[in-house]
């Protein structure tokens, strides 16, 4: 159980391209979903709470207007890197959570290469 | 001081070993406790829950001291394919279930 899908799992595209990443959540309803970009030899960094039908809750430092969410169900959630450029490339990674005090199960990640 | 500061690692040890991992964590208010095991390039999969009873799965037991603000994980019998980054991972609970992690502390199992 707890299965968590991300896709895609690999994007290469052009500076200024915006690319969107969806994160599905296959066999429990999620209360909420959270956005997370890990760079290499570093550990996980949250980048966004998100609650089905409210806005995201950005950590300081991360654009809401860089970094669109959309949590439009309890089983989905999306992810659009807008305008992204080289620095942007990382590997992002979504979980899912049931309940407030329950573990995050972790998608299995997209990783982003902007050329 | 960092909310959940782990070993640094990393960890070199041969096939059968049994190694230990410390955590400690800053806020007392912290709820639940858990280990996930990160591979090279991969997600971050739970290994375990941490209750404060200790609780064991297979060769793998997890105990929680919260008046000492510190978690452990205990791996007997290691295995090559336990070489992975192991994080410590504490719910405070009144953070709309945020997750704070440690760094990581890298296993290395070697024949």
């Amino acid at each position: 159980g707890a299965v968590v899908s991300q896709h895609p799992s690999w994007v290469i595209c052009k500076s200024g391209t915006s690319v969107k990443i969806e994160c599905r959540s296959l066999d429990f309803q999620a209360t909420t979903m959270f956005w997370y970009r890990q760079f290499p030899k570093q550990s996980l960094m949250l980048m966004a709470t998100s609650n089905e039908g409210s806005k995201a809750t950005y950590e300081q430092g991360v654009e809401k207007d860089k970094f669109l969410i959309n949590h439009a169900s309890l089983t989905l959630s999306t992810l659009t890197v807008t305008s992204a450029h080289p620095e942007d490339s990382s590997f992002y990674i979504c979980s899912a959570q049931q309940g407030a005090t329950s573990p995050q199960h972790f998608g299995d990640g997209t990783r982003l290469s902007i050329l | 001081r960092k909310e959940v500061e782990q070993d640094p690692g990393p960890f070199n040890v041969p096939e059968g070993a049994t190694v230990a991992f410390n955590c400690t964590y800053s806020n007392s208010a912290s709820q639940s406790f858990f280990w996930y095991r990160q591979d090279c390039r991969k997600e971050p999969k739970l290994l375990m829950s941490v209750y404060s009873s200790g609780n064991e799965d297979g060769r793998f037991t997890a105990q929680l001291n919260r008046a000492s603000q510190y978690i452990s994980l205990l791996i007997r019998d290691s295995k090559l394919s336990d070489s992975a980054t192991y994080l410590c991972v504490v719910n405070q609970g009144n953070q709309g279930g945020k997750l704070i992690f440690g760094q990581g502390t890298e296993l290395s199992v070697k024949p």
